[in-house]
């Protein structure tokens, strides 16, 4: 059972337009992480999000947990051939050792 | 920079041979996890070690074998592997241990690309 549904799977988009990736699940999470991943490298951290409702900014990219801490999403403005990458989305529950992830978005964005 | 290291980057292995990955953290955290990310699969969590102790192994054959000598180190034992392993074999960290009271964040090492013959 695959507990965090990223949305879309993939996307192509061209440079300067805007895109909103999701992050959905039925569970609770306790924080909800977002990363950026270049081929043959490891997921780079972009933010860490704690609290339902928070809303966090980095430079183009916002980022919003759910009231309910269920969900998340990343938004991007503008975006940049440096924005491509495979993006995602993992979080943790109280009482588990572990971090769900999610099935990742691929971006690619056209110069 | 992350603060995780891996070695080796890449590794061609035959299924007979034996060979180990290494990860090594340098931000003083406390849990340490290894996780297998093949092409069009979502990240597969393997082991879970916090303070040298494994707490979760998640379904592993035992082919993987992992050891942790103490917090700030992490292998995995590689023995008699299937072309079906090949995959980019992913160590994180964390200060604390996931699912902890105070919510925790998890860097990533760049990986081991893993190529079974």
């Amino acid at each position: 059972t695959q507990l965090l549904e990223q949305s879309p799977q993939f996307l192509s988009i061209q440079e300067g337009e805007n895109l909103t990736v999701y992050c959905n699940s039925s569970s609770v999470f306790s924080s909800l992480q977002w990363y950026r991943q270049e081929p043959g490298e490891g997921p780079v951290l972009l933010v860490t999000v704690v609290t339902g409702g928070e809303v966090k900014k980095l430079k183009r990219l916002t980022f919003q947990f759910g009231d309910a801490r269920k969900d998340s999403s990343l938004h991007i403005t503008a975006a940049q051939p440096g924005d491509t990458g495979l993006y995602l989305c993992a979080g943790d529950r109280a009482g588990t050792y572990k971090y769900i992830f999610g099935t990742g978005t691929r971006l690619k964005v056209l110069a | 920079e992350t603060g995780v290291t891996q070695t080796p980057r890449h590794l061609v292995m035959g299924m007979t041979n034996k060979k180990s990955l290494k990860c090594e953290q340098h931000l003083g955290h406390n849990a340490m996890y290894w996780y297998k990310q093949s092409a069009k699969k979502p990240l597969e969590l393997m082991f879970v070690y916090s303070l040298e102790e494994r707490v979760e192994n998640n379904s592993v054959p035992s082919r993987f074998s992992p050891e942790c000598p103490n917090s700030s180190h992490l292998f995995l034992h590689l023995h008699t592997l299937q072309p079906e392993d090949s995959a980019l074999y992913l160590c994180a960290s964390s200060l604390r241990l996931a699912g902890s009271v105070k919510p925790d964040t998890q860097y990533f090492g760049p990986g081991t690309r893993l190529t079974v013959l």
